[in-house]
């Protein structure tokens, strides 16, 4: 069964670096999402992404955040400057369409900002 | 806005027995979809079960069924005949149907752990 990738799946950045999560959304799927969960927390809503645009984001997707599909298989976030609240698991989803299509979840990038 | 309460951080259930696990919902919408996701120790989450609130029907997939109680704005979901696989995180999710967000609002998780 086609799955969502994350790369990497550790991931430790000393604050102020700037950091790339990557995804491989499922090949047939339109619809791509990033969610964050901070440790005991909710899983979050960040951004979502179609047709090459963001279609939504939250706001805690601010302007230390960017999403990027450089390519015709990858899905990117980018956290410009990191601080240490940014330490999470992120999640990237795809989905086939908006219509009740489940969005399915890769395995997560667990971030750690020192 | 819409909020997803699931009221059992952990619950515990023997193997090959029943359990069910709560999940209530605040909304003005009419249209919407309700998601049960699993989320085991490696973490990725998987869909478990999906249903259309238009749908009186509650969704069945399996040994996984959920009770929709729209008037209510309650959606929970039964494990039956319970496994040590089930043993997991389960995230219950809102999505509206309105098409003008796609975004899912998770509740907080319980923890169900299956004993042997």
């Amino acid at each position: 069964e086609p799955e969502v990738t994350q790369t990497p799946s550790h991931q430790v950045t000393q604050m102020g670096q700037e950091v790339i999560l990557r995804c491989v959304p499922i090949s047939n799927h339109l619809y791509f999402y990033w969610y964050r969960q901070i440790l005991g927390q909710k899983v979050e809503f960040l951004v979502s992404f179609y047709n090459n645009e963001i279609s939504e984001k939250s706001e805690i997707f601010d302007d230390q955040f960017s999403v990027e599909r450089p390519d015709g298989s990858n899905f990117t976030l980018k956290i410009r400057s990191t601080k240490l609240e940014d330490s999470a698991m992120y999640f990237c989803a795809s989905s086939e369409g908006t219509m009740g299509q489940p969005q399915h979840f890769g395995d997560g990038t667990r971030l750690s900002i020192l | 806005a819409q909020t997803v309460t699931q009221s059992q951080p952990e619950m515990s259930v023997q193997e090959a027995e029943t359990v069910t696990l709560s999940c209530t919902y605040d909304t003005s919408e009419s249209d919407y979809y309700l998601f049960w996701y699993k989320q085991p120790p490696s973490r990725q989450m998987i869909l478990v079960i999906r249903q259309e609130a238009y749908k009186q029907q509650n969704a069945t997939e399996n040994r996984f069924s959920v009770n929709f109680q729209k008037a209510a704005k309650s959606f929970s979901l039964k494990i039956s005949d319970s496994q040590l696989g089930d043993a997991a995180m389960y995230f219950c999710a809102y999505r509206s149907g309105l098409g003008a967000t796609n975004k899912l609002i998770f509740g907080t998780g319980t923890l169900l752990a299956v004993q042997p």
